[in-house]
């Protein structure tokens, strides 16, 4: 089936380690997001990529990384910089002209302790 | 993009119309009005987009003024499946999503 699959759905962590969260597409769509969403509150714009081998920074970006080397692929890392990481982390996809709609994983529920 | 502004929360009894407004009051002529949800701890889903004219789908109807800045969003026969947050977001093609904080819709028995 079609569709945006990010793993794993929950993960956990030791503080100062960095950790990488999977987002992988098969919808061939060209632009690809990362939000971060805490409890009670709207999703926040971490990164997002419109095209391969390119990226931008979104409202928060401070303490994340991405990369974007294949279209169907656009991890996160959330590296120790990153001052309060525990979070729900949703990525979604889009194609990049036109009007459209844009596709949502189901999450990762990310715990640092 | 164009900024919007939602009520927090509005509450809907079971079975009634649930309208959710959104004001956009410093729309473009290149921007376009969509609608998302969110239920709770899942990846929000896209319901419907329009420009100028009015759209409907089988989830629900979109309703932009003649002036368009401001949309409502209707749920014709609203049940206890459609407890989520909605956004409204404005933005041109092809340019970054981002979302505000929404309206958390209650349907209730």
């Amino acid at each position: 089936d079609g569709g945006i699959t990010q793993s794993p759905k929950y993960l956990f962590r030791k503080e100062g380690q960095n950790v990488t969260l999977s987002c992988e597409q098969n919808l061939n769509h060209d632009a690809m997001y990362w939000y971060r969403q805490d409890p009670g509150q709207g999703l926040r714009l971490i990164y997002y990529s419109q095209i391969v081998n390119d990226f931008q920074k979104g409202d928060i970006a401070e303490g994340y990384s991405v990369s974007r080397e294949k279209k169907e692929s656009f991890p996160l890392t959330v590296t120790s910089a990153q001052k309060n990481p525990t979070a729900f982390y949703l990525c979604a996809s889009s194609i990049n002209r036109g009007v459209t709609e844009a596709f949502f994983g189901q999450g990762t529920r990310l715990t640092v302790v | 993009d164009a900024k919007t502004t939602q009520p927090p929360s509005m509450d809907c009894a079971e079975g009634r119309a649930a309208n959710l407004p959104c004001n956009h009051s410093t729309i473009s002529g290149n921007e376009y009005v969509y609608w998302y949800r969110q239920i709770h701890s899942q990846g929000p889903q896209y319901i419907i987009h329009g420009l100028k004219n009015n759209e409907t789908n089988e989830m629900a109807s979109l309703i932009i003024t003649e002036d368009r800045k401001s949309s409502t969003l209707i749920l014709p026969h609203a049940t206890l499946r459609d407890t989520a947050v909605y956004y409204c977001i404005v933005l041109r093609t092809a340019s970054k999503l981002t979302f505000g904080t929404g309206t958390r819709l209650q349907v209730t028995l």
